[in-house]
């Protein structure tokens, strides 16, 4: 059974910060890896794919790492802002995501 | 382009009550899948419908039940409601084909009293 864990639960941070969010997951042979965000109450909002074959995946400020032998991924957000206080999950498996319990930031202004 | 379309927003029932869940896929996608989210959890899979059949299930007792129509709108049944079913319901759909994408709705908030 997959297991995915996410350390921090909780972190805060100065605007401009550049933020650091972990995922670890016991089982390597993953299908895929995807970070999502969420808002308080909301749904999912998907940030970043990467898949098995690859090591990372960029989008503006986010930078998604993977490796699959160590079982772990980063997140990256550059230079964080208000706006990204949320709540961020990991999720490993094809159709059938595992997810960690996520991590909450607080960007103060 | 019309995403993830999920109804009731909120509803609340009594233990033993029955409800059901509605989604509707984003245009183009076929495959809807169901979670489960408990507060402060992340979500947990319940089952996935592809073709009107339900594909693969979770750690989940038969008292959770679905259904796939022809226009791939989906329908989530919890019965003999409990306590422990208040949750945050997603929706997800997909492509069968390809990388696999996960589209989430906003979710319906289902409290049991």
């Amino acid at each position: 059974k997959q297991e995915v864990t996410q350390i921090p639960a909780a972190l805060s941070v100065p605007e401009g910060e550049n933020l650091v969010l972990n995922c670890s997951f016991t089982d390597s042979a993953i299908y895929n890896l995807q970070w999502f965000r969420q808002d308080p109450g909301k749904g999912l909002t998907s940030l970043l794919l990467i898949q098995s074959s690859q090591r990372e995946q960029t989008s503006g400020r986010l930078n998604a790492s993977l490796d699959k032998s160590s079982g772990r991924s980063t997140l990256y957000i550059a230079a964080s802002q208000p706006g990204d206080s949320a709540t961020y999950l990991c999720a490993v498996g094809d159709y059938k995501l595992s997810f960690g319990a996520g991590t909450t930031v607080t960007v103060r202004a | 382009d019309a995403g993830v379309t999920q109804s009731p927003t909120h509803l609340i029932k009594t233990r033993g009550q029955q409800v059901t869940l509605r989604c509707s896929p984003k245009s183009g996608h076929d495959t809807v899948s169901w979670y489960q989210q408990a507060l402060g959890q992340g979500p947990q899979f319940i089952f996935q419908y592809y073709e009107e059949e339900e594909r693969q299930r979770g750690n989940f007792p038969d008292r959770f039940s679905g259904h796939q129509f022809p226009n791939y709108s989906s329908e989530l049944n919890v019965n003999a409601l409990l306590l422990g079913d208040s949750a945050l319901y997603l929706c997800a759909s997909s492509l069968t084909t390809g990388a696999n994408v996960l589209t989430f709705g906003a979710g319906s908030r289902l409290t049991v009293l």
